[in-house]
């Protein structure tokens, strides 16, 4: 079975730009979940969509969205970058994001901003 | 939600010797932690998961304890290898659903 894959691995954005970055889970998986990770942060949960609904948010700004597609992919979309936003973005799936389901991570999306 | 704190930040260790890294956490609703490995510029890897159903699950070298008296669990890595140098994080979900993790312990295993 394929892993979790992310599009595209690096961006190089301008202050002030929108970026979309993509996910596409496991097969089978319905639940996928986005993932901030900075050195100063850690590792910080955005949000999870199951069946193209978002489910469960994050403490972030309203300027970082995303959505679900019917076969399970998703994207986020950070507008109005800043340079705080530099991190490695991470999705994560699992079969349908239950409080004992195993996620597994995607390669991740390094987002840099100048 | 959920909050988890993860110690040692760093450990150096012999290869050959044990390793051990050690969470709590607050949720006392919390039933499911996983621990994931990070290599460099890689992905997280989930390594061994428990549930709160088990106090003790191994895998290989690997083995995961969980108290959910005192809300801490710990990770052991015995006859430690070159190749177990990571940044290993443990996490928990709460009672939100949310995966919250601990700020990682960077391993290294000196040859």
């Amino acid at each position: 079975k394929a892993g979790v894959t992310q599009t595209p691995r690096y961006l190089i954005k301008t202050r002030g730009q929108q970026v979309t970055l993509s996910c596409s889970p496991i097969s089978g998986h319905r639940s996928v979940s986005w993932y901030q990770q900075t050195p100063g942060q850690g590792l910080q949960f955005l949000f999870e969509y199951f069946s193209e609904t978002q489910r469960n948010k994050g403490n972030f700004p309203g300027r970082f969205s995303g959505r679900q597609f019917s076969n399970s992919r998703s994207e986020m979309n950070v507008s109005t970058l800043e340079l705080g936003d530099s991190a490695l973005y991470l999705c994560a799936s699992s079969w349908e994001g239950g409080r004992t389901d195993e996620q597994y991570f995607g390669p991740g999306t390094r987002l840099t901003v100048t | 939600g959920e909050n988890v704190e993860q110690h040692p930040s760093t450990l150096s260790v012999q290869e050959g010797d044990s390793a051990v890294i050690k969470c709590t956490y607050s949720d006392s609703a919390s039933n499911y932690f996983p621990w994931y490995k990070q290599e460099l510029g890689k992905r997280p890897q989930l390594i061994i998961d428990i549930r709160s159903n088990v106090g003790e699950k191994k895998d290989q070298r690997i083995a995961v304890t969980l108290n959910k008296t005192a809300k801490h669990f710990s990770l052991h890595i015995t006859e430690t290898q070159p190749e177990d140098s990571a940044v290993y994080f443990c996490a928990a979900v709460g009672n939100d659903y949310k995966l919250s993790f601990g700020a990682g312990t960077t391993v290294t295993v000196r040859a």
